[in-house]
């Protein structure tokens, strides 16, 4: 069985770009997470959506946007890049959002700002 | 707010040592507790994780951590080191933040080295 897949794995941009990161999760799962782990930082937690829906979202700019598809795939949108956007993004699925579900995580994509 | 503290940034061990890796949470409720590992240019891993019962809960790679309410920790544990547990390792908390969803929160991990 196919895990969490993201692509691309790295991508290289400059500052006041506008990027999209993809991710597919696991067949059946329907919630997806998106992380940003930043060197340094730790991972923090950007946005959730399950079902569709943007369940919760972190302490980010709304710059920072996304959605899910019908098929559960999601989307990470960062508008108007800056230099300290550059990390690497995760993306994580479950089951649902429930508190004991194991999020799931796909390999993630680097992104550089220049 | 939740938040989850784990003791030092970087931890070497030798082979064959024992490796112990501090969390500690806060939280006004028990909470679902997580270790994952995070191998150089990969995603993070499920290591193990504590939901109720029992309080020493075993996870892959022998790997078990021991949930203590008293002290509010998490601790992550192995015997014996291996050259291949070399690796970041993220202990994380669910809590509850509302409208019936969850939000996993991450400690800013440990680097454990592994020395031949």
């Amino acid at each position: 069985e196919a895990g969490v897949t993201q692509s691309p794995t790295h991508l290289i941009k400059t500052r006041g770009q506008q990027v999209t990161l993809r991710c597919s999760p696991i067949s059946g799962h329907t919630s997806v997470y998106w992380y940003q782990q930043a060197l340094g930082l730790g991972l923090q937690f950007l946005l959730w959506y399950d079902e569709g829906e943007e369940r919760n979202r972190g302490n980010f700019p709304p710059r920072f946007s996304g959605r899910q598809f019908p098929n559960y795939s999601s989307e990470l949108n960062v508008n108007a890049l800056l230099l300290g956007d550059s990390a690497l993004y995760l993306c994580a699925s479950s089951l649902s959002g429930q508190g004991a579900n194991i999020q799931y995580f796909g390999a993630g994509t680097r992104l550089s700002v220049l | 707010a939740q938040s989850v503290t784990q003791l030092g940034s970087h931890v070497s061990v030798s082979e064959g040592a024992l490796v112990l890796l501090r969390c500690n949470y806060s939280s006004s409720v028990p909470p679902y507790l997580f270790w994952y590992v995070q191998y150089p240019n990969q995603g993070l891993q499920l290591l193990l994780k504590y939901t109720t019962g029992a309080t020493l809960v075993k996870g892959i790679n022998g790997f078990e951590a021991e949930f203590k309410k008293s002290e509010t920790s998490f601790h992550l544990t192995k015997p014996s080191a291996h050259m291949s547990d070399a690796a970041e390792y993220f202990c994380a908390v669910s809590r509850y933040s509302g409208a019936g969803s969850y939000q996993l929160t991450f400690g800013k991990g440990t680097k454990l080295s592994v020395i031949p």
